[in-house]
């Protein structure tokens, strides 16, 4: 069975500082997505990460996937306080069509 | 067009109520999903329909009746709800439910449910 893990789960930083958010899953899969929630809306796509080595970048948000080591990275770039929410990673399950999410790591970027 | 959207955005109903979810795509996306999230929890899978046929239920109770009349269709009937299935359905579809490029899910913007 599909497991998807984030940490952190919580990050509060400031305005201007790089930090960078972790996605592990458990087992071998193809795509990996990462999507952007804020409070009380839906899920917003904000990354789709399709091979190895795959690494996309817009504005202050990278994403990159090493799929031999199960684990992909959000990596925030010199924060500002509109990147405020909660990030999910999720996960394809090979062959079932099922969308696995990790936990979700809530952002807080403070001024 | 890559919207999904769902009917009602929010919604309240007491326990001995009938209602209906609705959630539509245009994309000729073959695969639709529901989504149950509860607050400050990942979204958890429902169903899945893939070319209108039911594909995956997650054990969900039978309080929960998805349907899909046709490829852009996608609804939740609910009838006889407990307080705790108060959450935030969401909808998603995408272009196939099994492995292939670019199945990447669009996600509706939700209904919120209260069960009083």
């Amino acid at each position: 069975e599909l497991k998807v893990e984030q940490n952190p789960l919580f990050l509060s930083m400031q305005e201007g500082k790089n930090y960078t958010i972790y996605c592990n899953y458990s087992t071998t899969s193809d795509r990996l997505y990462w999507y952007r929630q804020d409070p009380g809306k839906s899920l917003e796509s904000l990354f789709v990460l399709l091979s190895n080595g795959a690494v996309k970048q817009e504005g202050r948000l990278m994403a990159s996937l090493d799929t031999k080591a199960r684990l992909s990275t959000l990596h925030i770039t010199a924060a500002v306080h509109d990147l405020s929410a909660t990030y999910f990673c999720a996960v394809d399950e090979r062959n079932t069509g099922k969308l696995i999410f990790g936990q979700g790591t809530t952002l807080q970027v403070k001024p | 067009d890559t919207e999904v959207t769902q009917t009602p955005k929010h919604l309240v109903m007491g326990m001995t109520n009938k209602k209906s979810l609705k959630c539509e795509q245009h994309m000729g996306h073959r695969a639709m999903y529901w989504y149950k999230q509860k607050a400050k929890k990942p979204p958890e899978l429902m169903f899945v329909y893939s070319y209108e046929k039911l594909s995956i239920n997650e054990s969900v109770p039978s309080r929960f009746s998805p349907e899909c009349p046709n490829s852009s269709l996608l609804n939740l009937h609910l009838h006889a709800l407990q307080p705790e299935d108060s959450a935030l359905y969401l909808c998603a579809s995408s272009q196939d439910a099994q492995q292939q490029a670019n199945t990447e899910a669009f996600f509706g913007q939700g209904t919120r449910l209260t069960v009083v």
